[in-house]
C-alpha cells in the first residue's frame, strides 16, 4: 500500500537531548512537510520540502532542523533548543508544489521525561 | 500574517440533524481550501476540498461552500451520524508556488445517538 510512514509512534526526550522523528513516503511526491499539533491548537508547519535537497523554514521552526537528501524520507530532528517539545508531530506529503492535497502519517508524540 | 480563524470550537447535534462549520482567511490570495477530520489520536484525513474558482461543491453528506468576497467557506454535514464525531480543521492555501496551508484551530463535533 502506498503512504506515509512515521516512527516511531511514542518517543521520550531528556533534557539536552537530540532526537529524530521519521518520516517516509512512497507515494513518489515531491513535497514533504512537518507540523506540529497542540491540544486546541490547529497544526502549525515546522519545515517544508518542495524538491529534494531543498527546504524551507515554516511558521514554527526554531528548535527544529531537517533533511532532504532522498525524496522518500524528511526526518526531523527536535533539538535540545526546543524548551517546550512536548506535542503531536505529524509529516504530510503533497504530489508537488502549489495548491495540492497534503496527505498525512499517523503521527509521533514525543514527551519530555 | 495569514490567518485562518474557525467557528464554532465545539458543535453537539443530534443524529440525523445536520452540522455547519464555518471558516473565515484573510489571504485574499488563497486559492485552495481542504478539510480534514481527525479522529481521537489519528491522522488528519482529507474529506473534501474547494479550489477559488468554484463556490460550492459536494460529496454525498458533505458539502463545502466559498465566498471569495468576504473570504469565507463553511463546511456542510447532513444527516449526520455518530461516526461523523470527530476533529474537524479547516485550512488554506499560502497563494502562490508554495503549499503552504494555514489550519485553523479545530471544531470537536459530536454527534448525540
Amino acid at each position: 500500500d502506498g503512504g506515509i510512514t512515521q516512527s516511531p509512534k511514542y518517543l521520550f526526550r531528556k533534557e539536552g537531548q537530540n532526537v529524530t522523528l521519521s518520516c517516509e513516503q512512497n507515494l513518489n511526491h515531491d513535497a514533504m512537510y512537518w507540523y506540529r499539533q497542540d491540544p486546541g491548537q490547529g497544526l502549525r508547519l515546522i519545515y517544508y520540502s518542495q524538491i529534494v535537497n531543498d527546504f524551507q523554514k515554516g511558521d514554527i521552526a526554531e528548535g527544529y532542523s531537517v533533511s532532504r537528501e532522498k525524496k522518500e524520507s524528511f526526518p526531523l530532528t527536535v533539538t535540545s533548543a526546543q524548551k517546550n517539545p512536548t506535542a503531536f508531530y505529524l509529516c504530510a506529503s503533497s504530489i508537488g508544489p502549489g495548491s495540492q492535497p497534503q496527505h498525512f502519517g499517523d503521527g509521533t508524540r514525543l514527551s519530555i521525561l | 500574517g495569514e490567518n485562518v480563524e474557525q467557528h464554532p470550537s465545539t458543535l453537539s447535534v443530534q443524529e440525523g440533524d445536520s452540522a455547519v462549520i464555518k471558516c473565515t482567511y484573510s489571504d485574499s490570495a488563497s486559492n485552495y481550501f481542504p478539510w480534514y477530520k481527525q479522529e481521537l489520536g489519528k491522522r488528519p484525513q482529507l474529506i473534501i476540498d474547494i479550489r477559488s474558482n468554484v463556490g460550492e461543491k459536494k460529496d454525498q453528506r458533505i458539502a463545502v461552500t466559498l465566498n471569495k468576497t468576504a473570504k469565507h467557506f463553511s463546511l456542510h454535514i447532513t444527516e449526520t451520524q455518530p461516526e461523523d464525531s470527530a476533529v474537524y480543521f479547516c485550512a488554506a492555501s499560502g497563494g502562490g508556488a508554495t503549499n503552504k496551508l494555514i489550519f485553523g484551530t479545530g471544531t470537536l463535533l459530536a454527534v448525540q445517538p
